[in-house]
């Protein structure tokens, strides 16, 4: 089956513990995305990646990590991890980055991982 | 990007067709208008896309109006599992940030 995943669900940590969400698909994306979602904000994307080794910030990358060693997996790191991080976060892919008027890329996102910091 | 605009909730009964407005007036030749919505505890899920033509696939039909500055998400027949926000865009198909915004909170009710 077509998915994305991400692990864990749902984590409680305490401020300064660093952590990794992981976040893995299976249909040979190109490019990757890391969202959070807060109430009265909407989602906000954190940052992307176009392909292998290549990453680039999204609106509010302050506080994260990236890393696109492999094409299936974007992990997203918080080195020190503090209360405003807690959020519900969202990992997406789709088959390309850039198209062209004549293709769309379907953005397919995972289940969400929610984040307590204490 | 586009600004959509869309109203905060509605209502439908179940079994009954929805139409989902979104003014989306500052749209360029370019930008695809498109359609994303989010089930209680879900990640987003793909609706519906479409440039200038009217759209229909086995989730919904997308009626775009002829100065594309108007769209409506159209369910034939709305169920209970239809109950979600729905999120209406309009950008370039670059792969980039979705700007979600709010959106529609649909209420279904049997």
């Amino acid at each position: 089956e077509a998915q994305v995943t991400q692990n864990p669900r749902y984590l409680i940590t305490v401020t300064g513990k660093k952590l990794t969400v992981t976040c893995s698909q299976n249909m040979n994306h190109e490019y990757m995305s890391w969202y959070r979602q807060d109430p009265g904000l909407g989602l906000r994307q954190i940052y992307y990646s176009m392909n292998v080794e290549v990453t680039d910030k999204g609106d509010v990358p302050e506080g994260y990590k990236v890393s696109r060693k492999e094409k299936r997996n974007f992990p997203l790191i918080l080195e020190s991890p503090s209360p405003n991080q807690t959020s519900l976060y969202f990992c997406a892919s789709s088959l390309r980055g850039l198209a062209g008027a004549s293709s769309y890329n379907e953005q397919f996102f995972g289940p969400g991982t929610r984040l307590t910091v204490l | 990007d586009a600004k959509t605009t869309q109203p905060n909730s509605m209502e439908s009964n179940e079994e009954e067709p929805v139409h989902l407005p979104c003014n989306h007036s500052t749209i360029s030749g370019t930008d695809y208008i498109h359609w994303y919505r989010q089930l209680p505890s879900q990640g987003p899920e793909y609706v519906i896309h479409g440039l200038t033509s009217n759209v229909n696939n086995r989730m919904a039909s997308l009626a775009i109006a002829e100065d594309r500055k108007s769209s409506t998400l159209i369910l034939h027949r709305a169920t209970l599992r239809d109950a979600a926000v729905y999120y209406c865009m309009a950008n370039s198909n670059s792969g980039y940030a979705l700007n979600f915004g709010k959106g529609t909170s649909l209420l279904v009710t049997p």
